[in-house]
């Protein structure tokens, strides 16, 4: 397997635009973690997946913030309208359940000027 | 609210140096520790797991600690290498109903000097 796939590594856009990022974790796994890393506040959770259903969202930091996961090999993350402070590197992890346990992908640097 | 610390934020030592990287918690009701390395670029890569009730896990040259109810644990590099660079971050894992979070320290980022 090629482990978790992130697309697009880097990405730079406008303030006010959408933004989309995505992710295809690792064949068989049931669980899929969005995560955010910033200087400021290092890896925080945003919102956690567990057989395609979002089971919390809690760490989404606003309703700008939006993640679905249609089916078990691909999930998307989308913030609309993009902000600078939403400048950072979001990581996405599966595994088969056990965060301990799960796989993370080489991120997408988002720089939003 | 659990809170992870970790200092130094950064450190260079010269190769073949022992070093210790330290991790500090709020909540000592954690359900195990976890030591990550996050190469530049790269996501993060698990190098040890210590359960609640273990006090140390080893790999190789790496010895991490866990001192539950003083909230600490540390990670020990022995005879440091140039490849050891890389940012390192520990993570606690909460048992009970919130046992798929991690909250993760902001992390040390090592440098070793040839």
């Amino acid at each position: 397997d090629a482990g978790v796939i992130q697309s697009p590594r880097h990405e730079v856009t406008e303030m006010g635009q959408e933004v989309t990022l995505r992710c295809k974790p690792i064949s068989g796994h049931n669980s899929l973690f969005w995560y955010r890393q910033t200087m400021m506040r290092g890896l925080e959770l945003l919102i956690y997946f567990n057989n395609n259903v979002p089971i919390d969202d809690s760490g989404m930091p606003e309703d700008r913030f939006s993640a679905k996961m249609p089916n078990a090999s691909f999930s998307t993350l989308k913030i609309q309208p993009s902000e600078p402070r939403d400048s950072a590197v979001y990581f996405c992890a599966s595994s088969l359940g056990d965060p301990t346990e799960a796989f993370f992908g080489q991120g997408t640097r988002l720089t939003v000027v | 609210k659990q809170e992870v610390t970790q200092i130094p934020a950064a450190l260079s030592v010269p190769e073949g140096e022992n070093l210790v990287l330290n991790c500090s918690f709020t909540d000592s009701a954690i359900y195990n520790l976890q030591w990550f390395r996050q190469d530049p670029g790269k996501g993060l890569t698990s190098l040890l797991l210590i359960q609640s009730s273990q006090r140390e896990q080893t790999s190789g040259r790496l010895n991490a600690s866990l001192d539950k109810s003083s909230g600490r644990s540390t990670l020990y590099i022995a005879a440091s290498q140039p490849g050891d660079s890389a940012t390192y971050l520990c993570a606690v894992k909460l048992g009970g109903g919130s046992n798929y979070k991690l909250t993760f320290g902001k992390g040390t980022l090592l440098t070793v000097n040839p």
